[in-house]
Formats: structure tokens, C-alpha cells, sequence
């Protein structure tokens, strides 16, 4: 299995709402990052877990919370988000604790809040 | 701030024309990605490299990694309009979870 698998496909909404984006992959990989992508943009990273510990947290709002269960299984809790969040939320992994060989990403979740 | 900057941001192409992007930053890189995304979809990594002057070949696709490892360029041969998408280059620090993005070139291949 060399995929990263991102559930929901598409995510909408309310500002109100609580809910998960969920990654999983079974690669092996002990490194696992979210990103957000805004429309014709580059990905701007989020989180970085390694070996099922937060590493990086670049200075995302607490509205965003992520877990990691075990080194399979990586997720993102929303809360009270805002329209601004609205965006493309892309789940990765990689093999070493750095991105020297690249990152598997998922396809993504497309949440729009309302 | 580093910054990866790919030129050109947008590159429309008949089929069969062929084409070349860039990749430049101020920075060193103990190595260099270029990734393929489609709409709606996760970045697909295309290929990796590490080597000062190193060409690699996918198919179609020749990618090249500066001597100084600062910069790349990627060539289509003869694109066809399943290569339409976003390209990105990243670099990655040694040691490190630093990972640049560059700014994307989005490239449109008409049939």
C-alpha cells in the first residue's frame, strides 16, 4: 500500500460545527504533516507528527487541533472555523523525520465553512 | 524568508510544444522535489534530487538540480494535455522538517 487516504472527500460546515478530517497511510512512514492550500497556491504546512509526537505547530489557531492515535492514523479536529478557512486540507507522510526523499500525500479534503 | 520562486506563474502550450520551468531560491538545498498536482487532487511527487548537476529523465520529463543545489528546471518534450497541472518544486533542509514550497507553475496543454 504506497497511498495516503484522506476521508472526507469534500467537508461542508457551519461556523458552529465541530468535525474530523481523518489521514491514514500504511507505508510504514514515521512522519506525518497537514498542510492547507488555498486556491492557486502553493501548500502552507500546518502540523508535523513525528513518531506520533507533535513536532511543528506553525502557529495554526487553536480552532485547529490535531491528533495522532498511532503512527498509522493521523487527524484534525475543527472547531468554531471561520469562511476564511475554507481551503484544501492535504494530509502527508514521508519515510525519514525530514523531506529529503519527498512527501505521499493524500488527495486532500476540500471543507468549506459556511 | 526563503523563497522558492518558479517562473513562469502560468504557461499555455499547444500540444506537441515544448516548454521549461524554473525553480530559484537564494538557499542551498540538500535536496529538491518537483511535484505534479491536478485539480481537487494532492500534490504527486515526480521526482527527487540530491546531486549538485544531476539530470534526471521521466519519460518526457528532464529534470535538472543546479550545480550550487540553489535551483532546478524541469523540460517537457512534446507535451500533451495530460501534463496540464500544477507544477511545484520544494526543497528540503538537511536535518531538518524545513520543506519550501515554490510559488507553482500552473501549465495548461492544448489538444
Amino acid at each position: 500500500d504506497t497511498e495516503v487516504t484522506q476521508t472526507p472527500k469534500h467537508l461542508v460546515m457551519g461556523m458552529t460545527n465541530k468535525k474530523s478530517l481523518k489521514c491514514e497511510q500504511h507505508m510504514g512512514h514515521r512522519a506525518m504533516y497537514w498542510y492547507k492550500q488555498k486556491a492557486k497556491k502553493p501548500p502552507e504546512l500546518m502540523f508535523v507528527y513525528s513518531y506520533e509526537k507533535l513536532s511543528i505547530n506553525e502557529s495554526v489557531p487553536s480552532r485547529f487541533s490535531p491528533e495522532c492515535p498511532n503512527s498509522s492514523l493521523l487527524n484534525l479536529h475543527l472547531h468554531a472555523l471561520q469562511p476564511e478557512d475554507s481551503a484544501l486540507y492535504l494530509c502527508a507522510s514521508s519515510d525519514s523525520g525530514t523531506a529529503n526523499y519527498g512527501y505521499t500525500f493524500g488527495s486532500g479534503t476540500r471543507l468549506t465553512v459556511v | 524568508t526563503q523563497l522558492l520562486e518558479q517562473s513562469p506563474q502560468f504557461l499555455s502550450i499547444q500540444e506537441g510544444e515544448n516548454l521549461t520551468v524554473y525553480c530559484n531560491s537564494s538557499s542551498v538545498f540538500s535536496s529538491l522535489q518537483w511535484y505534479r498536482q491536478e485539480p481537487g487532487e494532492g500534490p504527486v511527487l515526480l521526482v527527487t534530487v540530491v546531486t549538485g548537476g544531476e539530470v534526471k529523465k521521466l519519460k518526457r520529463l528532464t529534470f535538472q538540480f543546479g550545480d550550487a543545489r540553489k535551483d532546478s528546471s524541469l523540460h517537457i518534450t512534446a507535451a500533451q494535455p495530460g501534463d496540464t497541472g500544477l507544477y511545484l518544486c520544494a526543497g528540503a533542509h538537511s536535518g531538518t522538517y524545513k520543506y519550501i514550497f515554490g510559488t507553482g507553475t500552473r501549465l495548461k496543454v492544448l489538444a
